[in-house]
């Protein structure tokens, strides 16, 4: 079993829906969680974290963790089609040399 | 600022041929990764380096080999390049301190197609 899985998708919605990615993990020990943007042919960039439990909010972007399910979330409101990517999800534990493992990716496109 | 830059980007091999790729980064990183990306298989890690002179084996190590000599540079080496090693390899860093978060930064990727 994957420490981390992820729906690989491809998932596509109408411009303006709101979109949700999520990922599940197994080992309780992840305290960061990160989402990664990945354009194609291009290197994953971050687009968000937080440490812990709770939500966080960036403009059309929130990502949620729920601990006791070891679930995430990442939604975008008012999707655009310049949100078409590939979205990682990534978590770390709470040491600095901790690695940093990486879910498989979902493929997402906004239709105009 | 450059950020991550690797080298190549593009490089085809013939089955056994070696080669090594280079990644400098310009932010006085301490932690430093190879990973590769496959279809349906995310990033995977290969080896890191937690600072200069440093390396360690990640999660698919097999036919690679690192060194970080210097503090900005880490070298992926293919010491006999085989068809499973077509991939594109990232390289990335990241500050060894909790204070700026865990952002990673990678680089645009390096194109490797073993024939």
């Amino acid at each position: 079993q994957k420490e981390v899985e992820q729906d690989p998708g491809p998932l596509s919605v109408p411009e303006g829906a709101i979109v949700s990615l999520n990922c599940t993990y197994s080992n309780s020990a992840f305290q960061y969680f990160m989402w990664y943007r990945q354009y194609s042919r291009k290197g994953p960039e971050l687009l968000m974290y937080t440490y812990s439990s709770g939500n966080k909010e960036d403009g059309r972007f929130t990502a949620q963790v729920d601990k006791s399910s070891k679930y995430i979330s990442l939604f975008i409101r008012d999707s655009q089609p310049s949100d078409s990517a590939t979205y990682l999800c990534a978590m770390s534990g709470q040491s600095s040399a901790s690695k940093i493992i990486f879910g498989s990716g979902t493929r997402l496109s906004i239709r105009p | 600022n450059a950020g991550v830059t690797q080298t190549p980007k593009f490089r085809v091999l013939k089955t056994g041929q070696s080669m090594t790729l280079l990644c400098a980064q310009d932010m006085n990183h301490e932690y430093m990764y190879w990973y590769r990306q496959d279809p349906g298989m995310g990033l995977r890690l290969i080896h890191y380096s937690v600072g200069e002179g440093t390396t360690a084996k990640g999660e698919v190590p097999d036919g690679y080999n690192v060194s970080r000599l210097k503090k900005q540079n880490f070298l992926l080496g293919l010491e006999s390049a085989a068809p499973s090693q077509t991939s594109v390899y990232f390289c990335a860093s990241r500050s060894g301190s909790w204070k700026t978060g865990n952002t990673i930064y990678f680089g645009e990727g390096s194109w490797l197609t073993v024939v």
